[in-house]
């Protein structure tokens, strides 16, 4: 168990509706990463959070939106949903900012199935 | 950008064989590399990494060098078991950006069969 939990575990939706992903990170640490992971793309880096603030950020749509409160849980917002978004959405945390000595730790994921 | 490339397809062996997994990349700065293993229904987990050339990263049995002139960081093992059955996937910060988002390959599928 990576300490990082997200919910839910699967969801199922229809296309042009929205969805919003949540991630609890490990006890302590304090920034939030989101990835897509997707059979024709792999694994995407979308956007990382660090103490309430965005600090990175990599492929991510004008549809989706991140935030991450302060609690230091984050959400990921996908609107107007495509067949295309159908992935699975990875959460990771670090302690830190986001140096590269830092280890990151992934949460199992949600399976977004847009039909 | 900084990318990554990792062979096409998945990989079956037979378990007590040699698993080899090559992996490439191409970085502008000074990379560190990392190899991520994900078991079924599970987040990915971090396998080993190397954070200079010539580093060479070991854990589970399984090792990869940092190899700057060959820009290669290939994963290797001796004797698989089936417990080893899952998704490998090669990826790499970049240290001089400061930042550690990964950029990972598509992965390769490996299935151990007994």
């Amino acid at each position: 168990d990576s300490g990082v939990t997200q919910t839910p575990k699967h969801l199922i939706t229809a296309t042009g509706q929205r969805v919003t992903l949540r991630c609890s990170p490990r006890s302590g640490d304090l920034s939030v990463y989101w990835y897509q992971q997707s059979l024709d793309q792999g694994l995407q880096f979308l956007i990382q959070y660090y103490n309430g603030e965005e600090r990175a950020k990599g492929n991510i749509l004008e549809r989706f939106s991140a935030q991450q409160f302060p609690d230091l849980h984050s959400e990921l917002n996908l609107s107007s949903l495509e067949l295309g978004d159908s992935a699975l959405y990875f959460c990771a945390s670090s302690v830190g900012q986001g140096d590269y000595w830092e280890k990151l730790f992934f949460g199992s994921g949600t399976q977004l199935s847009v039909l | 950008g900084d990318s990554v490339t990792q062979m096409e397809g998945p990989v079956t062996l037979s378990e007590e064989a040699f698993l080899t997994i090559n992996c490439t990349y191409t970085a502008t700065g000074y990379p560190s590399l990392f190899w991520y293993v994900q078991y079924p229904g599970e987040g990915l987990q971090l396998l080993l990494k190397a954070t200079k050339a010539d580093d060479k990263g070991s854990n589970k049995g399984f090792e990869a060098t940092y190899r700057k002139e060959t820009t290669s960081f290939h994963l290797e093992k001796g004797s698989v078991q089936v417990s080893d059955s899952a998704v490998y996937f090669c990826a790499l910060s970049d240290r001089q950006r400061g930042n550690n988002r990964l950029a990972f390959g598509k992965g390769n599928q490996v299935v151990v069969i007994p």
